[in-house]
């Protein structure tokens, strides 16, 4: 069974820090999701990732995948306020069947 | 707009009371999903469809059904509720590799 773990799941930080989230899965797939969510909120997207050292950045948030080792991590850099959310990573089976990790809580203060 | 849309958003009801949450989206996308989020599980996928007519079990489909008679819509269908189905559900679409998700119905079985 597809078993995908993320650490830490709380994760308190000061501004102006850097982080890493990861996120371990336990068996093959073709693609890794990263989404926010806001207190309420729906999902956003944040990156897919396709491929073995597939690496994407947005702002001071970077996401990069390693098929080998079956893990991902969400990089932050200078961290502030506004990324202060729940971060989820979702790995893809076949045929569009998904799996969630259960989500990192993430708290920036200032 | 390009949106899913679900209703309602907001639900109190009792245990053995047939339900729906309707989930509609304007993309014309083929794949659709359901999950639930409870604390600390992520979100878990119920069922999800790759085309009208086609749906699948995902990770935790007991207790619930869905069909799909039309491209737009994917209905998520409580036949018995209970209270360990009260979670928040979200729904989903897709065209490729980006999912969009709903705004979330917050169910409350008692």
């Amino acid at each position: 069974e597809l078993k995908v773990e993320q650490n830490p799941l709380f994760l308190s930080m000061q501004e102006g820090k850097n982080y890493t989230i990861y996120c371990n899965y336990s068996t093959t797939s073709d693609r890794l999701y990263w989404y926010r969510q806001d207190p309420g909120k729906s999902l956003e997207s944040l990156f897919v990732l396709l491929s073995n050292g597939a690496v994407k950045q947005e702002g001071r948030l970077m996401a990069s995948l390693d098929t080998k080792a079956r893990l991902s991590t969400l990089h932050i850099t200078a961290a502030v306020h506004d990324l202060s959310a729940t971060y989820f990573c979702a790995v893809n089976l076949n045929n569009n069947d998904m799996r969630f990790g259960a989500g990192t809580r993430l708290t920036v203060k200032p | 707009e390009a949106q899913v849309t679900q209703n309602p958003r907001y639900l109190i009801t009792v245990t053995g009371k047939k339900l729906t949450v309707t989930c509609s989206q304007n993309m014309n996308h083929e794949y659709m999903s359901w999950y639930r989020q409870d604390p600390g599980l992520g979100l878990r996928q119920i069922y999800y469809s790759m085309n009208v007519e086609v749906t699948d079990k995902g990770d935790v489909p007991e207790g619930y059904k869905v069909s799909r008679k039309e491209k737009r819509n994917f209905p998520l269908i409580l036949e018995s509720p209970s209270p360990n189905q009260t979670s928040l559900y979200f729904c989903a679409s897709s065209a490729g590799y980006e999912q969009y998700f709903g705004p979330g119905t917050r169910l409350t079985v008692t």
